[in-house]
């Protein structure tokens, strides 16, 4: 079925290092993509998201680029800051409106 | 501005009580959802809704309740709260349509602990 995989934290990095997180995708058709990202005590809010096949979404220096042959959507972060600890979702955007979530990625960011 | 809002953001109740948590948004989004956020930060779908008079169970057996009488409303009912309910609820509303996949908004939460 439609799932999909995230990188397993906790996450801690020091303030100025590249972030990567992982998050692969087993889907039929062709899937939106998306991240949320989720801060201590809010509800998710969305930070990219991408449509098609090589697409590429940007948002607050975070990236992620639709990789449908490797089923891959990583969010980078050249250089992430102390605000940026928080906790982030991978997830699989199907049609009438269905998402499929992965698991949740704890990041810390250490000053 | 248009936005999705949820009520009361922390309650702390007793067993045994009856609560509602009150889910409100003014996009006009046709499908809206409730999900159970566990400590270990895995959403778990409870209740979904396509439409007015519409609702659905969700992957999680859930002992609540929803109703959906208005386009923008979509409250969450327990009739008797225990402390297994603790935990952060999450509502989230998506435009409708079958096509393109737009992603959810969600609400800021409501934290709900029994005692």
């Amino acid at each position: 079925g439609d799932s999909v995989t995230q990188m397993e934290g906790p996450v801690t990095l020091s303030e100025e290092a590249f972030l990567t997180i992982n998050c692969t995708y087993t889907a039929t058709g062709y899937p939106s993509l998306f991240w949320y990202v989720q801060y201590p005590g809010e509800g998710l809010q969305l930070l990219l998201k991408a449509t098609k096949a090589d697409d590429k979404g940007s948002n607050k220096g975070f990236e992620a680029t639709y990789r449908k042959e490797t089923t891959s959507f990583h969010l980078e972060k050249g250089s992430v800051q102390v605000s940026d600890s928080a906790v982030y979702f991978c997830a699989l955007g199907l049609r009438a409106q269905k998402l499929v979530f992965g698991q949740g990625t704890r990041l810390t960011i250490n000053p | 501005e248009a936005d999705i809002y949820q009520t009361p953001r922390y309650l702390v109740i007793g067993t045994g009580k009856k609560i509602t948590l009150e889910c409100s948004q003014t996009m006009g989004h046709d499908k809206m959802y409730w999900y159970q956020q566990d400590p270990g930060m895995e959403l778990h779908l409870i209740h979904y809704s396509y439409g007015v008079n519409s609702t659905e169970k969700g992957d999680l057996s859930s002992e609540s309740t929803v109703s959906r009488i208005r386009t923008e409303h979509f409250p969450l009912t327990l009739e008797s709260a225990r402390p297994s309910h603790t935990s952060q609820y999450l509502c989230a509303s998506a435009p409708g349509g079958t096509g393109y996949n737009y992603g959810y908004t969600f609400g800021s939460g409501t934290r709900l602990t029994v005692v």
